[in-house]
């Protein structure tokens, strides 16, 4: 299989602290990984494309700065939301394609999602 | 527009009914093609992946067409338990993997 683990579940925090969100991929190597942002009745929208010894690809209108993306071994990447702002609530959720090279591959695998809401 | 759209519905269908969902994309060079079903605050689930040559999955059928640049996605014999909305998922970008969702259409099957 491809299972994606995302911790953690629920994030509620203060304005202005720091919230960093953990993404594995257990049973199999991702090179890649993406990172998606969900506001309610919404769909999934692409904030950036996470590779493994190098830096993110951050898409159009997602500030780098404030979303900081760490993918420091080929299992796990790291999304931490800077001096989070109330503006910042969403359901951030992050996936890997499947392994291998045939047809999982081309499939993309979710983690849980991370429900953050800032007060 | 939208590189990829769909209805978003709702769709409120009693049980047993074939219900059909379509979806468009803009972009001509896509590669790959998906149906994910997302519960609410849950992550989406790979429903099925969609060819060419259209797939079948038990109640679920899927069809490709690339000259009109949609999919389709068509459940028979609805259950209470498709209730949930369906996102459609475009590979637009050769080599790069770039998955862009269309904005989900909502089922709701009605006891």
């Amino acid at each position: 299989g491809a299972v994606v683990s995302q911790h953690p579940s629920r994030v509620i925090c203060k304005s202005g602290t720091s919230v960093k969100i953990e993404c594995r991929s257990l049973d199999f190597q991702a090179t890649t990984m993406f990172w998606y942002r969900q506001f309610p009745k919404q769909s999934l929208m692409l904030m950036a494309t996470s590779n493994e010894g190098s830096k993110a690809t951050y898409e159009q209108g997602v500030e780098k700065d404030k979303f900081l993306i760490n993918h420091a071994s080929l299992t796990l990447s790291t999304l931490t939301v800077t001096s989070a702002h109330p503006e910042d609530s969403s359901f951030y959720i992050c996936s890997a394609r499947g392994p291998g090279q045939g047809k999982l591959n081309e499939k993309l695998f979710f983690g849980s999602g991370t429900q953050l809401s800032v007060l | 527009r939208k590189e990829v759209e769909q209805d978003p519905g709702p769709f409120n269908v009693p049980e047993g009914a074939t219900v059909a969902f379509n979806c468009t994309y803009s972009n001509s060079a896509s590669q790959s093609f998906f149906w994910y079903r997302q519960d609410c605050r849950k992550e989406p689930k790979l429903l099925m992946s969609v060819y060419s040559s259209g797939n079948e999955d038990g109640r679920f059928t899927a069809q490709l067409n690339r000259a009109s640049q949609y999919i389709s996605l068509l459940i028979r014999d609805s259950k209470l338990s498709d209730s949930a909305t369906y996102l459609c998922v475009v590979n637009t970008a050769s080599g790069t993997y770039k998955y862009i969702f269309g904005t989900g259409t909502r089922l709701k099957v009605l006891a």
